[in-house]
């Protein structure tokens, strides 16, 4: 899989919009993007995911540049709920080798009142 | 739908002793795995399933063993606790598609 950089932590002040930005410049063309974050102590969390068009849930919305070499992650109106490590991944959309999963250390996002 | 259950929440053994994490899912996932994480780091995988029958190592495996008799279930076995193991365990399952979905973790502690 392609190895991603993300920045080690954030801010963002509640009520705004948490830009969360990943750079995976030796992506392949048969892998996705995924976004999962995880709140203090609990499990891991399925944010939303794309191959190269935009794409947006009633989570976040995903951007992914045209060249595919990087994305940004939106939650449109942080709330202090948002605080959490976001961790972007990116692998392979079919086969066994989809389901493993390479977690970084993501990032941590402190959404301030 | 309980999604992915993990038992216990928590554990505490002593070294040398052995144990199952117990892993269930009821959407009929046919991917299953283990991973661990470790203050300050990302969860690392130590064995997935496919299937039903079909098993295979992740980046850290020694030290544990899986079995997948049925869809539904992935136990994870430490067969002689080491402190090293000391660690936070989470189960996850996904299906062709999805994304993948996690228990709420074992915290477990060797002494």
């Amino acid at each position: 899989d392609a190895k991603t950089t993300q920045p080690p932590s954030m801010d963002c002040a509640e009520g705004r919009a948490a830009n969360l930005p990943c750079n995976h410049s030796t992506i392949s063309g048969n892998e996705y993007v995924y976004w999962y974050r995880q709140i203090h102590s609990q499990g891991p969390q399925y944010i939303i995911h794309g191959l190269k068009n935009n794409e947006t849930n009633e989570m976040a919305s995903l951007i992914i540049t045209e060249d595919r070499k990087s994305s940004t992650l939106i939650l449109p109106h942080a709330t202090l709920r948002d605080t959490a490590v976001y961790y972007c991944i990116v692998r392979v959309g079919s086969g066994a080798g989809s389901y493993q999963l390479t977690f970084g250390k993501g990032t941590k996002l402190s959404v301030i009142p | 739908n309980a999604g992915v259950t993990q038992t216990p929440k928590f554990q505490v053994l002593k070294t040398g002793q052995s144990m199952t994490l117990q892993c269930a899912q009821d959407m009929n996932h046919e991917y299953m795995s283990w991973y661990r994480q470790d203050p300050g780091m990302g969860l690392r995988l130590i064995h997935y399933s496919v299937g039903a029958g079909i098993t295979d190592q992740g980046e850290v495996p020694n030290g544990y063993n899986v079995s997948r008799s049925t869809t539904e279930d992935f136990p994870l076995r430490l067969l002689s606790a080491a402190p090293s193991q000391t660690s936070v365990y989470f189960c996850a399952s996904s299906s062709s598609g999805t994304g993948l979905f996690f228990g709420q973790g074992t915290r477990l502690t060797v002494v």
